[in-house]
């Protein structure tokens, strides 16, 4: 069965550093989400992607914040200069449509310390 | 704008019981779809079932069963018979179709603990 892949599962970075989160959408899909959910609390839209476009970001997605589609098949999130609130769980999501089921990753676990 | 409540926060029960789990959703959308997602301690989502609002019957896979009612925006999910394994967070989320591009809005979850 097809599934949304994400890399790393965790990923620990020091307050200041770049990082890339990477998700492996499924192939078929054009519609591409990232969410995030800090430790115990719900699971929050950041943006959604169609088209090479951002469609919707939420006012989390800051200005530290970016997506990209670089190839054919993944979809990145990058933060440009972490901080420690950054630290959560990050998911990644894929519909064919944009509406109906969005397929969700496993999700990367970003501590930064 | 679109809205998932979830009031219970917490609910503890004894292995066998059985247990709901209440949601509320709020949309101006006519075209929408609701969802269930369980996250276990290991922290994936995983996907329990999609409902589009036009399909207002009830479903059931097993022990788990779900009751939509539209009149009363509502989609609470029953767990029979639970066992230990049940014990998870549980999300409600909702998707508009006509608006807002398929983004989900998710419940604030509700954490099940099921003891022995």
């Amino acid at each position: 069965e097809p599934e949304v892949t994400q890399t790393p599962s965790h990923q620990v970075t020091q307050m200041g550093q770049e990082v890339i989160l990477r998700c492996v959408p499924i192939s078929n899909h054009l519609y591409f989400y990232w969410y995030r959910q800090i430790l115990g609390q719900k699971v929050e839209f950041l943006v959604s992607f169609y088209n090479n476009e951002i469609s919707e970001k939420s006012e989390i997605f800051d200005d530290q914040f970016s997506v990209e589609r670089p190839d054919g098949s993944n979809f990145t999130l990058k933060i440009r200069s972490t901080k420690l609130e950054d630290s959560a769980m990050y998911f990644c999501a894929s519909s064919q449509r944009g509406y109906g089921e969005a397929f969700f990753g496993q999700g990367t676990r970003l501590t930064v310390v | 704008a679109q809205k998932v409540t979830q009031a219970q926060t917490e609910i503890s029960v004894v292995e066998k019981e059985d247990v709901t789990l209440d949601c509320v959703y709020e949309t101006r959308d006519t075209t929408y779809y609701l969802f269930w997602y369980k996250q276990p301690p290991s922290g994936e989502l995983v996907f329990l079932i999609r409902r589009n609002s036009f399909d207002e019957q009830n479903e059931i896979s097993g022990r788990y069963s779900w009751n939509f009612q539209k009149s009363t925006s509502s989609f609470n999910f029953t767990i029979t018979a639970s066992q230990v394994v049940d014990s998870a967070v549980y999300f409600c989320a909702l998707s508009e179709a006509e608006t807002n591009a398929g983004k989900s809005t998710f419940g604030d979850g509700t954490t099940l603990t099921v003891k022995p």
